[in-house]
C-alpha cells in the first residue's frame, strides 16, 4: 500500500475555501487516489476520486499533481457541515478497492 | 434508495458471550466490506467479500472473529467468545467493485463488559 501524509488538523472560517494536501510519492501507476470524510460518530463518506486528471463534483475537486505524487482536495465554500476527518487514501484497484486509512485530517469550521 | 443497513447499532454484553453484528449491502453491490475502528488503530479493514466470497481476511484479529455472506443481501461478522479489547465501532461497507466508491452503513457500537 502507498504511504500518505497528511496534516494532521486544519482549521478555515465557514464559506471560505479549503486546500487539503496530501503526499503519496509511493504511489503506483495504477493506483486510484479516493478522497473520504468521515463526520462525528457516522462512517465514512466517499467525496471523490481520481487517476491522473483533475476531477469535479458536486461536493469537492481534486487537483492532482503531474508526478501524481502528491494531490489536494478543495472544498470551496466550507460550511459547518464540512466540519470532519479527510482521509487520502490510494487504492490499486485490482486488489479489490481495499480502503487503508491513516491518520487523515480533522478540519475545523468557524462560523 | 436504502443505504447499507447495519444492526444492531449498539451493542453491550459480557465478556465471553458470542456478538453477531449484521450487515445488509446496497442492493446490487457485488463487493462487501467489514472495517474496525478504535481510537488506538483508527480505521483497519477486517475482511472483504467478492460476489460472496471472502477475498481477504488478512485483518481478521484471530480465532475469535468470524464472518460468513451466506447471500448477496446479507453478511455476518461473528465475535466468539468476545473480550473487552473487541469493544470498538464496527462498520460494513459495499461497492460495485474496481475503482468504484464504498459506501459505509452507520455501524455498530459494541462494548464488551
Amino acid at each position: 500500500d502507498a504511504k500518505t501524509t497528511q496534516p494532521n488538523s486544519m482549521e478555515s472560517n465557514e464559506e471560505e475555501p479549503v486546500h487539503l494536501p496530501c503526499n503519496h510519492s509511493t504511489i503506483s501507476g495504477t493506483d486510484y487516489i479516493h478522497w473520504y470524510r468521515q463526520l462525528p460518530s457516522q462512517g465514512p463518506e466517499y467525496v471523490i476520486h481520481g487517476l491522473t486528471s483533475n476531477v469535479n463534483n458536486r461536493m469537492a475537486s481534486l487537483a492532482i499533481a503531474e508526478d501524481r505524487k502528491s494531490s489536494t482536495l478543495i472544498l470551496h465554500r466550507a460550511t459547518l457541515r464540512d466540519a470532519a476527518v479527510y482521509y487520502c487514501i490510494p487504492t490499486e484497484w485490482a486488489a479489490g478497492n481495499k480502503l487503508t486509512f491513516g491518520g487523515g485530517t480533522r478540519v475545523l469550521v468557524k462560523p | 434508495d436504502a443505504g447499507v443497513i447495519q444492526s444492531p447499532r449498539h451493542e453491550v454484553t459480557e465478556m465471553g458471550q458470542e456478538v453477531t453484528l449484521r450487515c445488509k449491502p446496497i442492493s446490487g453491490h457485488n463487493s462487501l466490506f467489514w472495517y474496525r475502528q478504535t481510537m488506538m488503530r483508527g480505521l483497519e479493514l477486517l475482511i472483504y467479500f467478492n460476489n460472496n466470497v471472502p477475498i481477504d481476511d488478512s485483518g481478521m484479529p484471530e480465532d475469535r472473529f468470524s464472518a460468513k455472506m451466506p447471500n448477496a443481501s446479507f453478511s455476518t461478522l461473528k465475535i466468539q467468545p468476545s473480550e473487552p479489547r473487541d469493544s470498538a465501532v464496527y462498520f460494513c461497507a459495499s461497492s460495485l467493485g474496481g475503482a468504484q466508491p464504498q459506501h459505509f452503513g452507520d455501524g455498530t457500537r459494541l462494548s464488551i463488559l
